[in-house]
């Protein structure tokens, strides 16, 4: 089974739509990241928490919010879904090192 | 900031050829320097690492040494195979440690 899970894989869905994007872990890591990646940025960094209490944002958290659920839980909102947020979304978690991260299988979510 | 630059691709390349992929970067302080690969339809997973200047990260063929006179971090394979076919992330992690920066991905083609 994969360490990282994430929930939906894909997802189509329309401009001012609330949507949810999961991820789950079994690595037994502290540390749990929200990316998107679009063609050419590479991966930028929406937010990130460093255990259940911490939840930080990150260089792009404008129109997201996040919710750590549990140590191996870390859920990612779009209150109000835009056609910009069209992108490969994924979660990534670490150990207190942060020196590897390891990532899920990514979400393709498309606003249409 | 910390920032990443990487060269443009898509790198088409011929098996067996040699392969080089150009990374830079800016920061403060002394930063650990990562090539992270993606697979198609998978998440990053991470191919080599440095952590200080003058060391050289290597794994499956692939090798980079981390340069602080030059800011690079440029990753090499003397031999690409059809399966080397990816996109490949420079990504570096600040002195604060506390999470990465990504360059914008270079994709890979290897042709039989």
């Amino acid at each position: 089974d994969a360490d990282v899970t994430q929930t939906p894989r894909n997802r189509i869905t329309k401009t001012g739509k609330r949507i949810m994007l999961e991820c789950s872990q079994t690595k037994g890591h502290d540390r749990m990241y929200w990316y998107r990646q679009d063609p050419g940025l590479g991966l930028r960094l929406i937010y990130y928490s460093f255990d259940v209490k911490d939840i930080n944002k990150g260089e792009i958290s404008d129109g997201y919010s996040v919710s750590r659920q549990a140590q191996a839980k870390f859920s990612l909102s779009l209150e109000s879904a835009i056609p910009n947020q069209t992108a490969l979304y994924f979660c990534a978690t670490s150990d207190s090192d942060g020196s590897e991260q390891f990532f899920g299988p990514g979400t393709r979510l498309t606003v249409l | 900031g910390n920032s990443v630059t990487q060269m443009e691709g898509p790198v088409t390349l011929s098996e067996e050829a040699f392969l080089t992929i150009n990374c830079t970067y800016t920061a403060t302080g002394y930063p650990s320097l990562f090539w992270y690969v993606q697979y198609p339809g998978e998440g990053l997973q991470l191919l080599l690492k440095a952590t200080k200047a003058d060391d050289k990260g290597s794994n499956k063929g692939f090798e980079a040494t981390y340069r602080k006179e030059t800011t690079s971090f440029h990753l090499e394979k003397g031999s690409v195979q059809v399966s080397d076919s990816a996109v490949y992330f420079c990504a570096l992690r600040g002195a604060a440690g506390n999470k990465l920066t990504f360059g914008g991905g270079t994709r890979v083609l290897v042709k039989p």
